[in-house]
């Protein structure tokens, strides 16, 4: 089993709509969880870290429930620009002093919008 | 400005041959990781390093080496000895900091002829 599972999609959504993507990480004691965008061909950036509280950016709102262990990104009034892929990303350490940094990455999930 | 620069871009050698892949940042960061991407799949880590003149190997290291002799620099070797080495390559720094965000360079697409 992958240690970050994701649905690689492609997920086909008309401007406007609504969409969520879920992932799913299987270490309980994982601590810090993101979502990355890549484009095609390009490096992956960071569009939000997701907290317990949960957290929203704009259209972007990010959930994690840890009783679960799933992530999720729901992306609101979808723009065209929003096709990417959209890596769900996971740290295992946290933030103390020993923390590598090192990021577990799930494969993706594309996003199509279309006109 | 400040960042991350691979190079180069598009890189083609031939079956047998060794290749260096460049990553500099100029962010001071401490940190500093390398990965592979494959079509359709994740990022899968290679090499990293915590600080200058040490770093550790990651998931996917054989047939890959990689020095830290200045901060700013951490070079990627691949090896005649890597049996699948074409694929897309991504050097990336990590701020400990606020954020704890990695930072990515726009990465080296490597095919072996």
């Amino acid at each position: 089993r992958k240690e970050v599972e994701q649905d690689p999609g492609p997920f086909n959504v008309p401007e406007g709509a609504t969409v969520a993507f879920n992932c799913t990480y299987s270490n309980s004691a994982s601590q810090s969880f993101f979502w990355y965008r890549q484009d095609c061909r390009k490096e992956p950036k960071l569009l939000m870290s997701v907290y317990s509280s949960g957290n929203e950016d704009g259209r972007f709102t990010a959930q994690l429930n840890r009783a679960s262990q799933y992530i999720s990104l729901l992306i609101r009034d979808s723009k065209l620009s929003d096709s990417a892929t959209y890596l769900c990303v996971v740290n295992n350490l946290g933030h103390g002093s020993s923390n590598t940094g090192k990021l577990i990455f799930g494969q993706g999930t594309t996003l199509q919008v279309k006109p | 400005d400040g960042g991350i620069t691979q190079s180069p871009k598009y890189l083609f050698r031939k079956e047998g041959q060794n290749v260096t892949l460049s990553c500099e940042q100029n962010l001071n960061h401490d940190a500093m990781y390398w990965y592979r991407q494959d079509p359709g799949q994740g990022l899968r880590l290679i090499y990293y390093s915590q600080i200058v003149n040490d770093f550790q190997k990651g998931d996917i290291a054989e047939g890959y080496s990689v020095s830290r002799e200045k901060k700013e620099s951490f070079p990627l070797t691949v090896t005649s000895a890597q049996k699948n080495p074409t694929a897309f390559y991504l050097c990336a720094s990590w701020d400990r900091g606020q954020h704890n965000e990695q930072f990515f360079g726009p990465g080296t697409r490597l095919t072996v002829l």
